[in-house]
């Protein structure tokens, strides 16, 4: 089984400032790892995935995330926020080949402020 | 390309009574999975459909079931429903869900009273 560690409920930061989303991961197996963002009353939109090759993954809204397999983390990143980047974040986890069952970490509220 | 559609958006239903929600998946995808997402439990897995027949599934009791069409439309029932059972459920369609990833819809509101 997998499971997802987001270890920042909340994220505050100023617009134009970078931010950092963690997430770590667990598996005994090969994983795909992907991070999802979801506005209030929305569902989920994908901002990136890793499935294989290289380890620094780009996404849309200028979003990108780097896969450390040693360190068990995909940790999302952004050189300059938006106010309207402000959303809850998800990072998600599936074993290899079975991308369909994800496995969810308990979100990441980024606030951005003027 | 359309998405993912669910119906419907909003659902309120009492205890002990039994409701069905629809997705239709975007176009030319065959796997459907579903989710509940909840504050105290945050999204969990329910489970997934592909070519009609349940492919994966998660840990939730038997009261939580599904289909899915040769459409590829799924529909997910709910039987003998609990206060608990109140939650955002989510659909996510793929092309296979092998290595391909998912694309979720807006999601049913369900309120039990």
């Amino acid at each position: 089984a997998q499971s997802v560690t987001q270890l920042d409920s909340q994220v505050p930061v100023f617009e134009e400032a970078p931010v950092e989303l963690r997430c770590n991961y667990s598996s005994s197996v090969s994983v795909y790892l992907f991070w999802y963002v979801q506005y209030p009353n929305q569902g989920l939109q994908l901002l990136l995935k890793y499935l294989s090759g290289s380890t620094l993954v780009k996404g849309i809204n200028g979003f990108e995330a780097e896969f450390n397999k040693s360190q068990t983390s995909f940790h999302l990143r952004k050189p300059s926020v938006h106010i309207s980047d402000t959303a809850e974040y998800f990072c998600a986890v599936s074993a290899a080949g079975t991308a369909s069952k994800l496995t969810f970490g308990t979100g990441t509220r980024l606030q951005v402020t003027l | 390309k359309a998405g993912v559609t669910q119906t419907p958006r909003y659902l309120i239903k009492t205890r002990g009574q039994q409701v069905t929600l629809s997705c239709s998946p975007i176009s030319g995808h065959r796997s459907v999975s579903w989710y509940q997402q909840t504050p105290g439990q945050g999204l969990q897995f329910l489970f997934e459909y592909f070519s009609e027949t349940q492919r994966n599934k998660g840990n939730f009791p038997g009261r939580f079931s599904g289909r899915q069409f040769s459409n590829s439309r799924s529909e997910m029932n709910v039987s003998t429903l609990e206060l608990g059972d109140s939650a955002l459920y989510l659909c996510a369609s793929s092309l296979e869900g092998l290595t391909t990833e998912q694309f979720f819809g807006p999601g049913t509101r369900l309120t039990v009273l």
